[in-house]
């Protein structure tokens, strides 16, 4: 099974600060990257897909990047709306393991 | 509007089986994948498997797939999971998605809660 090492497990920052959470993958995973939101007491929503797609109706202050295996989610702006538990997901080989999340929590 | 909705949790007693639904409308339910997700209280999401649109194609996580099935029938919009011989870790909600590879729609999820 490919492994995605998230990091990191927990975030604490500022409004408007940018805010970077990373994903490592155990093995090449091309652009089957993706990450998702989870707010509290909420299913999951999709924001980023193909490593770098912005998901339909999310904002632009999120966006994906890829580094060969190493992925990255970037807020650019944090709003208090995004506080919440982010968690990649690899989708090359099944099974399609997820991250084990990040908490981003308001400083 | 894309809509997925679970159904048939609740508490079963340890080694007794469980059969999930999830009821899809709002898109062509037979042209996508489907799969399923399950969170354990306080913990995070753990890939369950997903069908393809004819069946053809199933995927499991290996430790589930001696334990879970998931089926579908697209004349009725509907996404199975039939778990069996459970145990308390499977405690957990459970959720259909909608998409192979990527979920782009989740429902709201069915807790199912493995106690005697």
């Amino acid at each position: 099974d490919i492994q995605m090492t998230q990091s990191p497990a927990s975030l604490s920052a500022s409004l408007e600060e940018i805010v970077t959470i990373t994903c490592q993958a155990s093995q090449d995973i091309g652009n089957w990257l993706a990450w998702y939101q989870q707010k509290p007491g909420k299913s999951p929503q999709l924001l980023i897909y193909g490593a770098t797609s912005l998901a339909d109706g999310v904002p632009s202050r999120f966006s994906g990047s890829r580094s060969g295996t190493q992925y990255s989610l970037k807020i650019s702006r944090l709003q208090v709306e995004d506080i919440g538990i982010y968690y990649c997901q690899q989708a090359s080989s099944a099974p399609n393991t997820f991250g084990a999340g990040t908490k981003l929590e308001l400083k | 509007e894309v809509k997925l909705v679970e159904s048939g949790g609740g508490l079963v007693q340890p080694g007794r089986s469980l059969k999930l639904s999830c009821a899809a409308s709002g898109f062509s339910f037979n042209d996508y994948w489907m799969g399923w997700v399950r969170q354990a209280p306080g913990k995070g999401l753990e890939w369950i498997g997903e069908i393809n649109q004819d069946s053809s194609t199933i995927n499991y996580t290996p430790s589930l797939k001696d334990k879970f099935t998931i089926s579908r029938d697209n004349a009725q919009n509907t996404l199975y999971l039939q778990m069996s011989k459970l145990g308390s870790e499977d405690t957990a909600i459970y959720y259909c998605a909608r998409g192979g590879g990527f979920f782009d729609y989740w429902g709201q999820g069915v807790m199912v809660t493995v106690s005697s």
